[in-house]
């Protein structure tokens, strides 16, 4: 029931691009996503609604295949701030079930 | 809007003495969440209420583990007795429905 994300990690230059990936074997209502910073409280992004709609936020944006239960996380031109944890949560039955997270670290 | 509050920060306890986490969520917000985060299995989902109700508690780990909901400013997250396994960031989030979740700083809790 949890969804699966790749890659585990990734470590970037700054001004880079990044993909993060989720996957759920359930069908969706929709697919939520949260960067955590270390010893922080995880931080809504965004939200995406069935429709196959692709939403952005400053120069992260995001896509939802609803057929194949699939969504996406695009870094643009990755930011220092930009490093941290990152997780998909699917939304079943008005809960969110997160994923393992994506660690994401940028260097200058 | 000071978002959602969690007391203690840190909790430091030991085995088998009784623990209770607190959470006032936003005004508003209909919706009350509490997961527990560790290492090795990540953010779980131990219970949600809506409109100050328990949904749902299939994610709560065992009869050790209760929690409340007694109005719409307040909820509890009880362990009695305290393990070692119980050592983990627990935190409380909140919503109205169809929105992102807003997560409180969260109580590190260790159990010696």
């Amino acid at each position: 029931q949890q969804p699966v994300q790749s890659p585990q990690a990734v470590i970037l230059r700054e001004g880079e691009d990044a993909v993060i990936n989720c996957s759920s074997s359930k069908a969706l209502y929709s697919v939520h996503w949260y960067r955590q910073k270390h010893g922080e409280a995880p931080v809504f992004l965004m939200i995406l609604l069935k429709g196959g709609e692709q939403k952005g936020h400053d120069k992260i944006s995001a896509s939802f295949n609803e057929k194949k239960q699939q969504s996406s996380l695009y870094l643009t031109a990755s930011q220092l701030s930009y490093s941290g944890t990152y997780f998909c949560g699917t939304e079943i039955w008005d809960k969110i079930i997160f994923g393992k997270g994506t660690r994401l670290h940028i260097l200058p | 809007d000071a978002g959602v509050i969690q007391s203690p920060r840190h909790e430091v306890t030991e085995m088998g003495q009784e623990v209770t986490l607190r959470c006032k969520p936003i005004s508003g917000h209909n919706s009350l969440f509490w997961y527990r985060q560790t290492m090795m299995r990540g953010l779980e989902l131990l219970i949600y209420f809506n409109n100050n109700v328990p949904i749902d508690d299939s994610g709560m780990p065992e009869d050790r583990f209760s929690a409340k909901m007694p109005n719409a400013s307040f909820s509890t997250l009880k362990i009695q007795p305290s393990e070692p396994r119980d050592s983990a960031v627990y935190f409380c989030a909140s919503t109205p429905e169809g929105y992102g979740y807003t997560f409180g700083s969260g109580t590190r809790l260790t159990v010696v």
